[in-house]
Order: C-alpha cells, then structure tokens, then sequence
C-alpha cells in the first residue's frame, strides 16, 4: 500500500472550513483513498473514502487531484467537538492497513 | 447492534505475566485487526485475520499472538508481559467490502510495570 504524507498539525477557526491536506504521490491505480478521525483516546472512526472522484457525505468532503498524487478532506464548518487527529490512508483493501501518525486538527473559539 | 466490544478496557500487569484481551464483533465481519497506540503516536498493526482460521502478522507482532476460532471472536495474547508492552490495544473489524471502512473498539488500556 501506497505511503501517505500529512502536516504534523494544523489550526482552524470554529465556524471555518478545515481542510486537510494528504500527499500519497505513490498512489496505485486500485487503490482507495481513506479518511478516519481519532476524537482524544476514542478508537478512530471512518469518516470517507474515495477512488478518483471527489466525494461527499454528512461528515466531510474528500477532494481528490486528477493525478490522484493528493487529497483534501474538508470539514466545512469546524466545531470544537472536530478537534481530533485525522488519518490519511490508502490501501486496495487489502489485509494489511498501516496508519500513520496523522494531522492532530485543533479548533479553536 | 454492539459493533466492537473490547474487554477489559483497563488493566494492570506485572512483568512476566500473560493475559488476554478480548475481541468481539457482531456486524459479521470477515476482517479483524489489532493495534496498539503509544502516547502520541500513530497506530501500530500487531496482528489481523480475514476470516475464521486465518491469521498473520502485522508491524510489530512480537511477544503477541492471535487465534481466530470464530468469525465474531479475535483475542490478542501477550505472551510474558514487559514494561514495552504498555499501551492502548485497539481491535477493528470490516467487511471485505471496506465500504465503511474499519470500525473500531474503544481499546484496553494497558500498563506493565
């Protein structure tokens, strides 16, 4: 499975739009793109996932380059309760997911 | 519908002793993981299985092992348990699928001293 890239850290403004960044520029055809969020010491939880085009569903949007080589998961108007790590991760499904370290998000009033 | 239910959720080990953390999902799922998380860290893959019978190894599979007897049921064994060991053990299962991705546990807090 492809290796995934993202900011150690990012800062967002309640009410804002957060949007996170992934670089996965050794991105295979089959594989998946996905997205999950770790809320302090909860065990993550899936947020999206996408192919090649940009998706949508009651949590977030995921945009995805036309080259496939990164991706943006967007929350678009961030609340205290989103401050979380969130995960970029790519794989084809198969056995062996590997989660990285993350982007820890912080929203602030 | 439980989802994922890990026990026990916190627990306290000497060094040299073995124990179990349990693992059980109710959604029918073929894919079952482990993962331990050190104080901010990422997730670390211990062990997974893709169905009853079937097992493998993951990053950091040593001084753990896994058995899959059933397809609800995935414990993790620690073998003789030491200081390195202490972490946050998280189970996840999905479909083969991997429509909603990986659900997850709410983890075993575990200290070795």
């Amino acid at each position: 499975d492809a290796k995934t890239t993202q900011p150690t850290s990012m800062d967002c403004a309640e009410g804002r739009a957060a949007n996170l960044p992934c670089n996965h520029s050794t991105i295979s055809g089959n594989e998946y793109v996905y997205w999950y969020r770790q809320i302090h010491s909860q065990g993550p939880q899936y947020i999206i996932h996408g192919l090649k085009n940009n998706e949508t569903n009651e949590m977030a949007s995921l945009i995805i380059t036309e080259d496939r080589k990164s991706s943006t998961l967007i929350l678009p108007h961030a609340t205290l309760r989103d401050t979380a790590v969130y995960y970029c991760i790519v794989h084809t499904g198969g056995f062996k997911t590997i989660f990285g370290a993350g982007t820890r998000l912080f929203v602030k009033a | 519908n439980a989802g994922v239910t890990q026990t026990p959720k916190f627990q306290v080990l000497k060094t040299g002793q073995s124990m179990t953390l349990q693992c059980a999902q109710d959604m029918n799922h073929e894919y079952m993981s482990w993962y331990r998380q050190d104080p901010g860290m990422g997730l670390r893959l211990i062990h997974y299985s893709v169905g009853a019978g079937i097992t493998d190894q993951g990053e950091v599979p040593n001084g753990y092992n896994v058995s899959r007897s059933t397809t609800e049921d995935f414990p993790l064994r620690l073998l003789s348990a030491a200081p390195s060991q202490t972490s946050v053990y998280f189970c996840a299962s999905r479909n083969s699928d991997n429509l909603y991705g990986y659900t997850f546990g709410s983890g075993t807090r575990l200290t070795v001293v």
